[in-house]
């Protein structure tokens, strides 16, 4: 079956500091991924769609600036937190669909991140 | 605006005890329904999608069923290990495949 895989798992870091998320696609080609992000106790809410080999695309009110979306290859997207801070302290997962294949969206492990 | 709500927020079972979660959705045009676990700390893991009204779909203990207003998820014997959060999301026609509308998830605890 198809496999969505993040790393790294859980990352601390600093105040200020960036922080760079993978989201790879093991067994299949994504043309787009998705980001989703959890905060504790409440739903996933999508923050945006990455695009393979053109820009992605953010929700209302998530910061493009803020969270940077590369999607270099069919199988790999990256989501980069620039200067972050505690409340960007969260769970970030992606997920992916096959180019072909069923209307399903697989999702990976997620990132835990904690800004201190 | 899309919006899914699932109740009750948290359940608590005996093992073998047979129970439904309940997912009430308000949706511009339904292109699918789907049910996913989540286990602590995890992503979420695909269980069903559903397309119409009527449909059903089954998996081991679980059966998921579709109206046009809401969806169940029909646990049946329950065993401790079927306790995760159940997650409901919509996807809302003329949208993007990967935009899901997901609701808050029910909490499933199944005591031997």
């Amino acid at each position: 079956g198809a496999v969505v895989s993040q790393h790294p798992s859980w990352v601390i870091c600093k105040s200020g500091t960036s922080v760079k998320i993978e989201c790879r696609s093991l067994d299949f080609q994504a043309t787009t991924m998705f980001w989703y992000r959890q905060f504790p106790k409440q739903s996933l809410m999508l923050m945006a769609t990455s695009n393979e080999g053109s820009k992605a695309t953010y929700e209302q009110g998530v910061e493009k600036d803020k969270f940077l979306i590369n999607h270099a290859s069919l199988t790999l997207s990256t989501l980069t937190v620039t200067s972050a801070h505690p409340e960007d302290s969260s769970f970030y997962i992606c997920s992916a669909r096959p180019n072909s294949g069923a209307n399903v969206l697989t999702f990976g492990a997620g990132s835990r991140l904690t800004v201190l | 605006e899309d919006q899914v709500t699932q109740s009750p927020e948290a359940l608590r079972l005996q093992e073998g005890e047979s129970s439904s979660l309940n997912c009430s959705y308000t949706v511009s045009g339904l292109r699918g329904l789907f049910w996913y676990r989540q286990d602590p700390g995890k992503g979420p893991e695909f269980l069903f999608t559903l397309y119409s009204a009527g449909e059903e779909k089954e998996k081991e203990r679980l059966k998921a069923t579709l109206t046009k207003k809401e969806s169940f998820l029909h646990i049946t014997a329950p065993k401790p290990e079927d306790s995760a959060t159940y997650l409901c999301a919509v996807q809302a026609s003329g949208t993007s495949y990967g935009k899901l509308t997901f609701g808050q998830g029910t909490i499933l605890t199944v005591h031997p």
